[in-house]
């Protein structure tokens, strides 16, 4: 059975530090792994998505890495800022017609 | 980029009544739809499965009959709480993909009180 972990549950940082969230699975066989970040009493945005045969994705200041032999992604957010507060979470899924399991997500506080 | 809507986002109903709560991909079809909840401060459950045209895939736990699943086109899906009671208040998001294993694109939620 698929679990998903993510370390640390609530990170709290300076206003322009660099910052990396994990995320860890303990079934390697994925189909992709996707990056979402979730507002306070808000519904989820999707960020970055890592489909099993790649091991990086970029976005503006935000750099996914997946390995999948080691059962791991990281989500580096450089330069932080305030609005970059939230939830984040990653979710594996197993196969394209499979399930999305989710992390617990860790929650993020950018202090000004 | 693509979108999904929900509708309402906030609705409070006496305790027995049946509340439903819509979930549309405006920009794509999708032939897949999941629903969730989500308890404060927790990460989301799945609910459901829904696939155009055939009956919702339930996860184990959850009651069919009083959770309905509708998904009569490709741009919508419906999510009936009959006979709510206020263990169903929740956060309720779903969430659509424009094809099998493609990005998963969420709705905004829904906030179900019941009183």
């Amino acid at each position: 059975k698929q679990e998903v972990t993510q370390i640390p549950a609530a990170l709290s940082v300076p206003e322009g530090e660099n910052l990396v969230l994990n995320c860890s699975f303990t079934d390697s066989a994925i189909y992709n792994l996707q990056w979402f970040r979730q507002d306070p009493g808000k519904g989820l945005t999707s960020l970055l998505l890592i489909q099993s045969s790649q091991r990086e994705q970029t976005s503006g200041r935000l750099n996914a890495s997946l390995d999948k032999s080691s059962g791991r992604s990281t989500l580096y957010i450089a330069a932080s800022q305030p609005g970059d507060s939230a939830t984040y979470l990653c979710a594996v899924r197993r196969s394209s017609y499979d399930k999305v399991i989710f992390g617990p997500g860790t929650s993020l506080s950018v202090i000004p | 980029g693509a979108v999904v809507s929900q509708h309402p986002s906030w609705v409070i109903c006496k305790s027995g009544t049946s509340v439903k709560i819509e979930c549309r991909s405006l920009d794509f079809q999708a032939t897949t739809m999941f629903w969730y909840r989500q308890f404060p401060k927790q990460s989301l459950m799945l609910m459901a499965t829904s696939n155009e045209g055939s009956k919702a895939t339930y996860e184990q736990g959850v009651e069919k009959d009083k959770f309905l699943i509708n998904h009569a086109s490709l741009t919508l899906s419906t999510l009936t709480v009959t006979s709510a009671h206020p263990e169903d208040s929740s956060f309720y998001i779903c969430s659509a993909e424009r094809a099998a294993g493609n990005t998963i694109y969420f709705g905004e939620g829904s906030w179900l009180t019941v009183v």
